[in-house]
């Protein structure tokens, strides 16, 4: 299986400072058809996991452009700029190339 | 849009089975591969396998294998996850999602 490991674990952040997550795969996340599938969630407690960003730095419909993702190859960041209450919880990156899913063991960020 | 609706929370006793539901709209079933992921209190979600609907083809995580069972029923547009034997650490969030929906996740909850 393709490990997953994200940095920092923890990430206590001032409101209206920036933010920044680090996660590194095992393998490359090039698919076979050239797009890499690598997706980062927001999860807040007692809520389903929400995708934000998919293939690396594709924003979902309503995520506020304050929050991208860049990378390629092996590593891979979330960054959220201009940090705001409604940022606070779980963030995980998560790999969708290999048939077999991973994710990171997730950052908690949370208000200073 | 795709939506995935689960079926509602279950109360099981160790050593028991559990059959959970989710039932795909808004697209054309057989075209998604459907994943189930399991998520214990305070972790990240896990895979624990996927069912490609159309073909009936179905994959499951090494650490899953022995317990799991995933079915699809087409005239439905439904898939199922049946775990057997279940423990007390069974006692989790399931979701099922394809690439881009998640469910609303299932709690089931394995106590005597």
């Amino acid at each position: 299986d393709v490990v997953m490991t994200q940095s920092p674990l923890s990430l206590p952040v001032t409101l209206g400072q920036s933010a920044s997550i680090s996660c590194k795969s095992s393998q490359r996340l090039v698919h076979s058809d050239g797009n890499t599938y690598l997706n980062w969630f927001h999860q807040r407690p007692g809520q389903s996991p929400r995708r934000l960003i998919y293939q690396v730095s594709k924003r979902d419909s309503g995520v506020p452009d304050r929050i991208s993702g860049s990378g390629s190859g092996t590593d891979f960041t979330l960054k959220i700029s201009r940090v705001e209450a409604e940022d606070v919880g779980v963030y995980y990156c998560m790999q969708g190339t290999h048939w077999s899913w991973t994710f990171g063991q997730g950052t908690k960020v949370e208000i200073k | 849009e795709v939506q995935l609706e689960q079926s509602g929370a279950e109360v099981k006793k160790p050593g028991t089975t559990v059959k959970i539901s989710c039932r795909l709209s808004g697209d054309t079933f057989t075209d998604f591969s459907i994943h189930w992921l399991q998520q214990t209190p305070g972790k990240g979600p896990e895979w624990m396998g996927l069912i490609n609907p159309e073909e009936g083809e179905t994959m499951y995580a090494e650490k899953f294998q022995a317990r799991v069972t995933i079915t699809a029923d087409t005239s439905k547009d439904t898939t199922y996850m049946e775990l057997r034997s279940l423990r007390s650490d069974d006692t989790a969030l399931y979701y099922c999602a394809t690439s881009d929906a998640w469910g609303q996740g299932t709690l089931v909850t394995v106590s005597s």
